[in-house]
């Protein structure tokens, strides 16, 4: 079956320090996406992307984030200089459809650890 | 901002009982959806609900959107341990591109 593969599982960074999480989506879905889950709190969207642009973001998703598509299988979340409070568990996902009842298949999440 | 409203938030019942989780909203949603959460792993979708009114049964599972599209609840009869885990709803606004909005969640724990 297919499925949405992310990497790494568990990321350990200093705060200031940039990352890059990686997503594999599932091959022939078109819309990708990111969340994030802080501990103990709500899945929160990220961000939404679609022919290589972004068509929606969060107000989390701020100047520290991006997000690209550097190749034909990869989708990647990058935070430039990492903070405390982006410690969460980060979720990408990928459906066939970009607006209303598509079904999002999720990855098992990366988590972010920031010390 | 769409606010999902999820409760309770914690369910401990046992083995043959039935349960209901409620997921309220001031706001209209064009689609609701329900979904289950394992450990260390991504939310997986169980149902999309879709018109006012509707309701989608998955075995055990009755899912319901209520009239005004606000609201939602996912009944369980006869529940099960293997029904443990975290249950999410999760809204689809109008215009939104994958957005979706969820809930804080329900941990459920189903006792032998």
């Amino acid at each position: 079956e297919p499925e949405v593969t992310q990497t790494p599982s568990h990321q350990v960074t200093q705060m200031g320090q940039e990352v890059i999480l990686r997503c594999v989506p599932i091959s022939n879905h078109l819309y990708f996406y990111w969340y994030r889950q802080i501990l103990g709190q709500k899945v929160e969207f990220l961000v939404s992307f679609y022919n290589n642009e972004i068509s929606e973001k969060s107000e989390i998703f701020d100047d520290q984030f991006s997000v690209e598509r550097p190749d034909g299988s990869n989708f990647t979340l990058k935070i430039r200089s990492t903070k405390l409070e982006d410690s969460a568990m980060y979720f990408c996902a990928s459906s066939e459809q970009g607006r209303g009842a598509g079904e999002l298949f999720f990855g098992e999440g990366s988590r972010l650890t920031v010390l | 901002t769409q606010l999902l409203e999820q409760s309770p938030q914690f369910l401990s019942i046992q083995e043959g009982e039935n349960l209901t989780v409620y997921c309220n909203s001031s706001s209209v949603f064009s689609s609701l959806q329900w979904y289950r959460q394992e450990p260390g792993e991504g939310p997986v979708l169980l149902v999309t609900v879709v018109t006012g009114g509707e309701v989608k049964k998955l075995k055990r599972l009755t899912f319901q959107f209520g009239d005004a599209r606000k609201d939602s609840s996912l009944h369980i009869t006869a529940a099960q341990p293997g029904d443990t885990g975290l249950y999410l709803c999760a809204g689809f606004g109008g215009t939104s591109y994958g957005k979706l909005t969820f809930g804080q969640g329900t941990i459920l724990t189903v006792h032998p």
